[in-house]
Parts: C-alpha cells; sequence; structure tokens
C-alpha cells in the first residue's frame, strides 16, 4: 500500500483567509485526486491533479477558490482560498491503486470560524 | 452519469449479531465496485472490492460482499459484528471507462454490547 501524508491534519481558519494542504506520497504517481468530505456527509470528488498539466475540475468547483499544484510525481497541493464557513471540511488527497482503487491520506480537517 | 444509492444512514445491532449494509448503483455499463470503512476521525480505508470473476467477494475483518448484476447492487455482510465494526462505511463505483470514483452517502454502523 501507498503511504500518503497530509499537512496540516487539522487546522482553524478566520474567515476570508486562504490555506494551502500538501500531500507528499512515497512512490511515484501518474494521477492523484482531491476530495472533500463536508461534515456527515460523503465524499464529493474536486479535482484530477495530474503531473505536468491543469488540474481537471469537477462540475461545482473552480480553479480560482481551489487551486491546485502537481510539480512532481509524488506531491501535490490544493490551496481553498477565501474561505468561508461553508469550506469547512475534511480534504483528502487519494491516488490509484489498481483498476477504480484508490488508497487515501488521513484527511486534513479544516474549521472556518 | 454514475450514482451510488445506500438506503440505510443508519443501522444499529447488537454484538455478535449479522449485519447487512445496502448498496445500489446506477449504471449497467461494466464498473468496478468498493466497499471503503472510515473509523472515527481517521481516513478512508479498503475493505474489499470487485473487479470481475467470482461474484462473492471476501474483504478484510470478515466481511464480505455480493455482486448482483441484475439487481444493480453490491451489499455488504458480515455474520457477526464486534464492537471495533462501528464505524462509517461507503459504497463505491467506478466506471471503469473513466476510473472516477463515486462515493455513495454512507452507512454508519453502531455495534453496541
Amino acid at each position: 500500500s501507498a503511504v500518503i501524508s497530509q499537512k496540516p491534519s487539522r487546522d482553524i481558519c478566520q474567515r476570508g483567509t486562504s490555506l494551502t494542504i500538501q500531500c507528499q506520497v512515497d512512490s511515484q504517481v501518474t494521477m492523484m485526486f482531491w476530495y472533500r468530505q463536508q461534515p456527515g456527509q460523503s465524499l464529493t470528488l474536486i479535482a484530477t491533479a495530474n503531473q505536468g498539466s491543469e488540474a481537471t475540475y469537477e462540475s461545482g468547483f473552480v480553479i480560482d477558490k481551489f487551486p491546485i499544484s502537481r510539480p512532481n510525481l509524488t506531491f501535490s497541493t490544493l490551496t481553498v482560498s477565501n474561505m468561508s464557513p461553508e469550506d469547512s471540511s475534511i480534504y483528502l488527497c487519494s491516488v490509484q491503486r489498481g483498476p477504480g482503487e484508490l488508497f487515501f491520506g488521513e484527511g486534513s480537517r479544516l474549521t472556518v470560524l | 452519469a454514475q450514482s451510488v444509492t445506500q438506503l440505510d444512514s443508519q443501522v444499529p445491532v447488537f454484538e455478535e449479531a449479522p449485519v447487512e449494509l445496502r448498496c445500489n448503483y446506477s449504471s449497467s455499463v461494466s464498473v468496478y465496485l468498493f466497499w471503503y470503512v472510515q473509523y472515527p476521525n481517521q481516513g478512508l480505508q479498503l475493505l474489499l472490492k470487485y473487479l470481475s470473476g467470482s461474484t462473492l467477494v471476501k474483504g478484510i475483518n470478515g466481511f464480505e460482499a455480493e455482486f448482483n448484476k441484475s439487481q444493480t447492487s453490491f451489499h455488504l455482510r458480515k455474520p457477526s459484528v464486534h464492537i471495533s465494526d462501528t464505524a462509517e462505511y461507503f459504497c463505491a463505483v467506478s466506471d471503469r471507462s473513466t476510473d472516477k470514483l463515486i462515493f455513495g452517502t454512507g452507512t454508519r454502523l453502531q455495534v453496541f454490547p
């Protein structure tokens, strides 16, 4: 199994600020995926991050709000910009391990006041 | 578009009793099917997966699931649950053509002594 490290594991932020979440994988992977899990809800795919190209965003998510970087095959960042309380969620980084199968990090729990 | 329905948001059960968590998916095209478990304050862990072959799939911690193509279902079962099985369980489907993983809304399994 892959080892995925996410930082920070949790944070409390003020409305209007931005936070960058880092995801480090212990092996090279082609695609990395960012998910959001709002309180008491399921996981929603935000975007797919490929190395060397712009991230592909799902419906309802835009680059200005969730800019993503993918500088190499083991690292990615997700920024949550101009935060509001509605952005309070767990943000999860994941990588593909086999057909359709994802391996997840522990997640970054964000609370916006 | 693919969708996943988990009919039960919560399932309370006593220790050592059998349990079934229900999952139905929308599409009849070729799919991969998964069950993930999320323990409190942790990331997601793969329980089991169906890619092809035998319709009865065995996973970790004594769980199993059966793929039923005609009913588009992938119900999760365990013959005897433990207190430690208390967690949130997510069913997920991946369209073989896109590899995107779509999650259900989750079922909270609460095991009582």
